[in-house]
């Protein structure tokens, strides 16, 4: 079984609609991510997580939150989609490693199209 | 925003061939990753360079920290179609990890 994952894998709404995309490991890890991936862009950090009780906006939090229901489990939510939030999504965890060592692993992403 | 800008954006070549691929930055990082990406897939790690300078080997991978901690070079020896695939780089500074914009590689059989 995938150490992360996340559902769905695909989804098509409308302009307008809310949209939550969920994230949930085995790992066993405090540090939890959402990025975005946009063709010849990268990854941009959405927002991050290092333990239940801690929220943070990373570069791109415009028009997304996030919840943090359990230390397995980080789902991203947009609450009035819009056609330019068409992109591809990933959830990752890290672990901290000794001299900035930290090690991410990224779950399978979800496409989402905003029509 | 701490921007790391990768070169060449797309590269496709023959089999057996060499290649090298840039990641440059303004900013110093206290570590660097590459990741390989395949299609319908997340990132998966391949390797972490720490100290400036620092060289590290994969086989037929070969990756570089420049001496400031501000680069990185990826070189592939022998490419076979296997590596063909999405290679990304990513600076960490102060518990955030800062991605590149990839580099698409294709190795033609």
């Amino acid at each position: 079984d995938a150490d992360v994952t996340q559902t769905p894998r695909n989804r098509i709404t409308k302009t307008g609609k809310r949209i939550m995309l969920e994230c949930s490991q085995t790992k066993g890890h405090d540090r939890m991510y959402w990025y975005r991936q946009d063709p010849g862009l990268g990854l941009q950090l959405i927002y991050y997580s290092f333990d239940v009780k801690d929220i943070n906006k990373g570069e791109i939090s415009d028009g997304y939150s996030v919840s943090r229901q359990a230390q397995a489990k980080f789902s991203l939510s947009l609450e009035s989609a819009i056609p330019n939030q068409t992109a591809l999504y990933f959830c990752a965890t890290s672990e901290p490693g000794p001299q900035a060592r930290d090690t991410q692993y990224f779950g399978p992403g979800t496409r989402l199209t905003v029509l | 925003t701490q921007l790391l800008e990768q070169s060449p954006q797309f590269l496709s070549i023959q089999e057996g061939e060499n290649l090298t691929v840039y990641c440059n930055s303004s900013s110093v990082f206290s570590s660097l990753q590459w990741y390989r990406q395949e299609p319908g897939e997340g990132p998966v790690l391949l390797v972490t360079v720490v100290t400036g300078g620092e060289v590290k080997k994969l086989k037929r991978l070969t990756f570089q920290f420049g001496d400031a901690r501000k680069d990185s070079s990826l070189h592939i020896t022998a490419a076979q179609p296997g590596d063909t695939g999405l290679y990304l780089c990513a600076g960490y500074n102060f518990n955030k990890f800062y991605f590149g914009s990839g580099t698409k590689l294709n190795v033609k059989p």
